[in-house]
């Protein structure tokens, strides 16, 4: 079964710690991305990488970090300096190309402590 | 002026309805659009895609395209419950970058 695997799927955060989500795509894609989801405020894309061992800032990157080791993983640091954190965390992978057409994790729902 | 800018909704129908969802945006540069669905606590599933004006007809939904008005629509024939989530509009523009809207939501009242 091709996809997308987030884990986990809820996440609890305390004062001062940094967290991280797992992404992980079987689909053979070289693009992937994080986004973040507040009510109201649609997505909000974090950083995203089309290759492996290179990754880009997205519009809200501050206070996040992540890795681009394998193909098929990649995973997002949330930091300390992410004050706030709450939100829904949706990863994405994509074939690329023009059309761009992104398919989605489950996503993983953060909280604070 | 956002890029994308989608009514907010929510949106409440009773079962049977012909329910209209819009995205207008503003840069013309926009070539791919596309509508996803999402349920409460899931992730974003592709619904359709389109390229050029015009309709494109999937079962009981319809994206419709209208370049000049920079105005898409998804159109959903004899809602069901089963209908009820968040909508998204996305659009793909010259350097390949997805712009979303902020999604709808939609209910649909047995």
């Amino acid at each position: 079964d091709g996809g997308i695997t987030q884990s986990p799927k809820y996440l609890f955060r305390k004062e001062g710690q940094n967290v991280t989500l797992s992404c992980e795509q079987n689909l053979n894609h070289d693009a992937m991305y994080w986004y973040r989801q507040d009510p109201g405020q649609g997505l909000r894309l974090i950083y995203y990488s089309q290759i492996v061992n290179d990754f880009q800032k997205g519009d809200i990157a501050e206070g996040y970090s992540v890795s681009r080791e394998k193909k098929e993983s990649f995973p997002l640091t949330v930091t300390s300096a992410q004050k706030n954190p709450t939100a829904f965390y949706l990863c994405a992978s994509s074939i690329g190309g023009a059309k761009n057409i992104q398919y989605f994790g489950a996503g993983t729902r953060l909280s604070v402590l | 002026q956002k890029e994308v800018e989608q009514d907010p909704g929510p949106l409440s129908v009773p079962e049977g309805a012909i329910v209209s969802l819009n995205c207008t945006y503003s840069n013309s540069a926009f070539q791919y659009f596309m509508w996803y669905r999402q349920y409460s606590r899931k992730g974003p599933e592709l619904l359709m895609y389109t390229y050029s004006s015009g309709n494109k007809e999937d079962g009981r939904f319809t994206a419709q395209v209208d370049k000049s008005s920079k105005y898409i629509s998804l159109f959903i024939r004899d809602s069901q419950p089963s209908d009820s989530a968040t909508y998204l509009c996305a659009l793909t523009g010259a350097n390949s970058k997805l712009t979303f809207g902020k999604g709808i939501t939609l209910s649909v009242r047995p």
